[in-house]
């Protein structure tokens, strides 16, 4: 059974920081990896689809990557705003016949002015 | 930029009472999904449905849950006999090109 685990579960930095985020999952045969941000009592929003055969992806000052065969991604924040403070999640698919995605609890990033 | 829609954004009811949530996808998406998320834990999958009929179910996705698209833009989850662990936030989705995307949620609280 799939297993996704986001370190740190939380990350306060100063306004102007790159950071990063990690994501980790047990099977490494996943079909794809999406990245979402999740604001307080709200919905999730998706920020960044890596498909099994990319190594990442870009979206402005976001970028994702994916090394299945470790079994990490990593989302990249360039240039931290405080309207990036928001809960961050990673999701697996595993594809073949499996419809479902298996998420991360999430790292809460607060960007401090 | 299209979305997905749900009502209401909160429901409160009566232990043993049927909800239904109500969700409208993406109308060009095929894939429709439902997920919950109890307060403070992960988001977890109910429910996929795909061509009129479920694809995937979780171990949650028990006899008390049933989901159905009566029309063309709608597509539904019905608790029949609600508990207290019902209480959650449900999340629609629907996806076409594997990416999937979530509707703002519904909270249910049950009393």
């Amino acid at each position: 059974k799939q297993e996704v685990t986001q370190i740190p579960a939380a990350l306060s930095v100063p306004e102007g920081e790159n950071l990063v985020l990690n994501c980790s999952f047990t099977d490494s045969a996943i079909y794809n990896l999406q990245w979402f941000r999740q604001d307080p009592g709200k919905g999730l929003t998706s920020l960044l689809l890596i498909q099994s055969s990319q190594r990442e992806q870009t979206s402005g000052r976001l970028n994702a990557s994916l090394d299945k065969s470790s079994g990490r991604s990593t989302l990249y924040i360039a240039a931290s705003q405080p309207g990036d403070s928001a809960t961050y999640l990673c999701a697996t698919w595993a594809g073949a016949g499996s419809y479902q995605l298996t998420f991360g609890k999430g790292t809460k990033l607060s960007v401090i002015p | 930029e299209p979305e997905v829609t749900q009502t209401p954004s909160h429901q409160v009811t009566q232990m043993g009472q049927e909800v239904i949530l109500r969700c409208v996808p993406i109308s060009n998406h095929l894939y429709f999904y439902w997920y919950r998320q109890i307060l403070g834990q992960k988001v977890e999958f109910l429910v996929s449905f795909y061509n009129n009929e479920i694809s995937e179910k979780s171990e949650i996705f028990d006899d008390q849950f049933s989901v159905e698209r009566p029309d063309g833009s709608n597509f539904t989850l019905k608790i029949r006999s609600t508990k207290l662990e019902d209480s959650a936030m449900y999340f629609c989705a629907s996806s076409q090109n594997n990416e999937q995307f979530f509707g703002p949620g519904t909270r249910l609280t049950v009393l």
